[in-house]
């Protein structure tokens, strides 16, 4: 199975900060690669896929980059919704894997 | 308005048995992968399952395999989970999510709200 490690596991930053959250794949995944966000006791949400397609209805202060086993997540200028847990999940090979999760939390 | 809806969930003794649904509406079912995916109490997300359009493909993670069965039925824009042989292990928020495949795996861009499963005696 491919594992999928992300880092930092947390990360404290304040509104208007810009945060990069970094994945990275145990193989080389190309840019089969998509980014969730969850906030606590909702189902997660597509962010990003394919690396570095926005979602419909995603704001343009998130954006990916990456491929074959270095991805990141950026949040050009966090806003209050923002603070929540981040997931990148590989989808190049079975069993499909996530990564452990980042949580964004305000400081 | 894609909507995914589970059912079934609750407290189930291990080595007990239950079934999950996903009542999907507000697009066109037979035309998407479609998957489960699991969050242990406090955890991360796993994949646990997924199905093709027509169910001719099933995947699965290998901790479920062979006491966990996916399956969909098109005409009533539903998709299930049987769960056999549960252990404590299993207990989590089970999710239903839509899937865009790409070489027949799959991201998800719609979710449901998740039921719980807890398997406890």
């Amino acid at each position: 199975a491919i594992r999928m490690t992300q880092s930092p596991s947390s990360l404290s930053a304040s509104t208007g900060d810009r945060v990069t959250i970094t994945c990275r794949a145990s193989q080389g995944i190309s840019s089969y690669l998509a980014w969730y966000q969850q906030k606590p006791g909702k189902a997660p949400k597509l962010l990003i896929y394919a690396a570095s397609t926005l979602q419909s209805g995603v704001p343009s202060r998130f954006s990916g980059s990456g491929s074959g086993t270095d991805f990141t997540l950026t949040i050009s200028c966090l806003q209050s919704e923002d603070f929540a847990t981040y997931y990148c999940q590989q989808y190049y090979s079975y069993p499909l894997t996530f990564g452990q999760g980042t949580r964004l939390e305000i400081k | 308005e894609v909507q995914l809806v589970e059912s079934g969930g609750g407290l189930v003794q291990p080595g007990g048995s239950l079934r999950l649904s996903c009542a999907a509406s507000g697009f066109t079912f037979s035309s998407y992968w479609m998957s489960w995916v699991r969050q242990a109490p406090g955890k991360g997300l796993e994949w646990v399952a997924n199905i093709k359009q027509d169910g001719s493909e099933k995947y699965y993670v290998d901790s479920v395999k062979g006491r966990f069965t996916i399956s969909r039925d098109n005409a009533k824009n539903s998709l299930y989970l049987q769960m056999n042989s549960l252990r404590a292990e299993d207990t989590a928020v089970y999710y239903c999510a839509r899937g865009i495949a790409a070489r027949s795996r799959a991201y998800f861009d719609y979710w449901g709200q998740g039921t719980l499963v807890t398997v406890s005696s």
